[in-house]
């Protein structure tokens, strides 16, 4: 059972650059997340999708867009990349009810 | 509104020793409560959590947390630290009145098990 994958787990882009995040689940959940992590900053969401075909803005969308493909895929596109994108991003999901959640392993992202 | 906190960015232990990582929260309602652990270059993994019952939460690798609703503190407890439990933790909340979706997470606290 793979849980939550996300691709890539690295990447370096130069200012200006497009890019997606790619996020799957395979456990059925309603709910997926995507938050970054910054040192001292703990995770700030920036999008989240409570259903398929719903999304909706968290903390700190600026800069970001998202697509909810399905139940299982939820990307992340930053359109035009800025060096204060330099972050860890993560994906999360959660089953419905009182559930916690699973999140993937992270994707490290560079801007120059 | 929803928030936690943990007022230590640090906690330093022996091994062997018990350990406790705070955590402080405010719901207008009655919250959820989760503890998750982040190993090095890892994601979250869940550990516990509170959503009704008995006030003291058994979860995984032998840590257990208590909910004090008078004092709105979900404490992170272990009776004897090892040095592979050094980690970030990060304590989260959520008020689950009008279905809302979305936990918030405290900023983690670095646990270090000195040997």
């Amino acid at each position: 059972n793979a849980g939550v994958t996300q691709t890539p787990k690295f990447q370096v882009l130069k200012t200006g650059q497009s890019m997606t995040l790619q996020c799957a689940q395979d456990m059925n959940h309603n709910s997926m997340y995507w938050y970054r992590q910054d040192p001292g900053m703990g995770l700030r969401l920036i999008y989240y999708s409570a259903s398929e075909g719903t999304t909706d803005k968290g903390e700190v969308p600026n800069g970001y867009n998202v697509s909810r493909l399905n139940k299982r895929e939820f990307s992340l596109r930053l359109e035009s990349a800025a060096p204060s994108q330099t972050s860890v991003y993560f994906c999360a999901s959660r089953e419905q009810g009182a559930g916690e959640l699973f999140f993937g392993e992270g994707s490290r992202l560079t801007v120059l | 509104a929803q928030s936690v906190a943990q007022p230590e960015d640090q906690v330093n232990v022996a091994e062997g020793n018990p350990l406790t990582v705070k955590c402080t929260y405010s719901v207008s309602g009655n919250p959820y409560l989760f503890w998750y652990v982040q190993y090095p270059n890892r994601g979250l993994q869940f550990l516990l959590k509170y959503i009704t019952g008995d006030n003291l939460v058994k979860g995984s690798y032998g840590f257990e947390a208590e909910f004090n609703k008078s004092q709105t503190s979900f404490h992170l407890k272990k009776p004897s630290a090892l040095v592979s439990d050094s980690a970030l933790y990060f304590c989260a909340v959520r008020d689950p009145r009008g279905g809302s979706y979305i936990p918030t997470f405290g900023r983690g606290t670095s646990l270090i098990v000195h040997p």
